[in-house]
C-alpha cells in the first residue's frame, strides 16, 4: 500500500494551454474522487468514478475539465484552455466501495496558471 | 444541499493543553457520516476521526474525541494534551450516508499550537 499518488506535484502553464494531472489511486480501491482547493478554503467536490464509471460530476466541472479512468485504476483530469481563475491544488483520493470507507488523499497537484 | 460551517478560521492552543473546534452542518438528511480530516502544509489530507450519525455514543480515537449533537447540528472536535504535531488545518466534513458520495467540506480551522 503506496498511497495516492499524484503527478505533476505542481505545473505551470500560460493561460489557454491545457493541462493533465494524473492519480495512482491505492490499488483495491473502487472509488476514486477528485477535488479541487483554492487557498484557505476547503476542498470542493469536482467528480468521482466508481470503478471505470463516471457516476457523478459537479455543476464546478465546467466543458473544459474532464476526467477519466478507463480501466479503473488511475485517473486524469484535463483542463483546456486554463484561466487563471483554474489555479488551485487538484486533490485526488480513494476509498474501498464500502460506506464506511475512510477516503485516502493524494499530496495534490498544484496548478498555477500565468 | 448540505452545507458546513466552521466558524473559527484560526485557534491558537498551548503545548499540552485542550482545544475545541466548532462545527455546524445543515441538512435534511438522517443517515449521514461526520468527519474531521487534519492537512498539515504541503502535506496530505488525513482523516481524524469519524461519526456515523445513527451512533449515539462520541466518537474518540487517543486524544481525540468529537461533542456530536444530532439535534443541534453541531460537530465538535476536542484535541486533549495538545502536541506540536498537532498544528494545521482541520476541516469538518460531511458525507450523506444515502444520496451520494461525495464530501461536503467546511472553511477549515488554522489550529497553532505555541510551545
Amino acid at each position: 500500500d503506496t498511497g495516492v499518488s499524484q503527478n505533476p506535484r505542481h505545473k505551470i502553464t500560460k493561460r489557454g494551454q491545457n493541462v493533465t494531472f494524473r492519480c495512482d489511486p491505492i490499488s483495491e480501491h473502487n472509488r476514486l474522487y477528485w477535488y479541487r482547493q483554492t487557498l484557505g478554503q476547503g476542498p470542493e467536490f469536482l467528480t468521482y468514478f466508481q470503478n471505470e464509471a463516471q457516476l457523478e460530476k459537479s455543476r464546478l466541472l465546467s466543458d473544459r475539465f474532464s476526467a477519466e479512468r478507463p480501466k479503473g485504476s488511475f485517473s486524469t483530469l484535463e483542463i483546456q484552455r486554463t484561466e487563471q481563475g483554474d489555479s488551485a491544488m487538484y486533490l485526488c483520493a480513494s476509498r474501498r466501495l464500502a460506506n464506511t470507507g475512510e477516503l485516502f488523499f493524494g499530496e495534490g497537484s498544484r496548478l498555477t496558471v500565468l | 444541499a448540505q452545507t458546513v460551517t466552521q466558524s473559527q478560521p484560526e485557534m491558537s492552543v498551548q503545548e499540552a493543553e485542550t482545544v475545541t473546534l466548532s462545527c455546524t452542518y445543515d441538512t435534511s438528511e438522517s443517515d449521514y457520516y461526520l468527519f474531521w480530516y487534519k492537512q498539515p502544509p504541503s502535506r496530505q489530507m488525513i482523516l481524524v476521526i469519524r461519526q456515523e450519525a445513527y451512533k449515539q455514543q462520541n466518537a474518540t480515537e487517543n486524544r481525540f474525541s468529537v461533542n456530536f449533537q444530532k439535534a443541534a447540528k453541531s460537530f465538535s472536535l476536542k484535541i486533549s494534551d495538545s502536541q506540536l504535531g498537532d498544528a494545521a488545518m482541520y476541516f469538518c466534513a460531511y458525507r450523506s450516508g444515502t444520496s451520494g458520495s461525495r464530501l461536503t467540506f467546511g472553511e477549515g480551522t488554522q489550529l497553532t499550537v505555541n510551545p
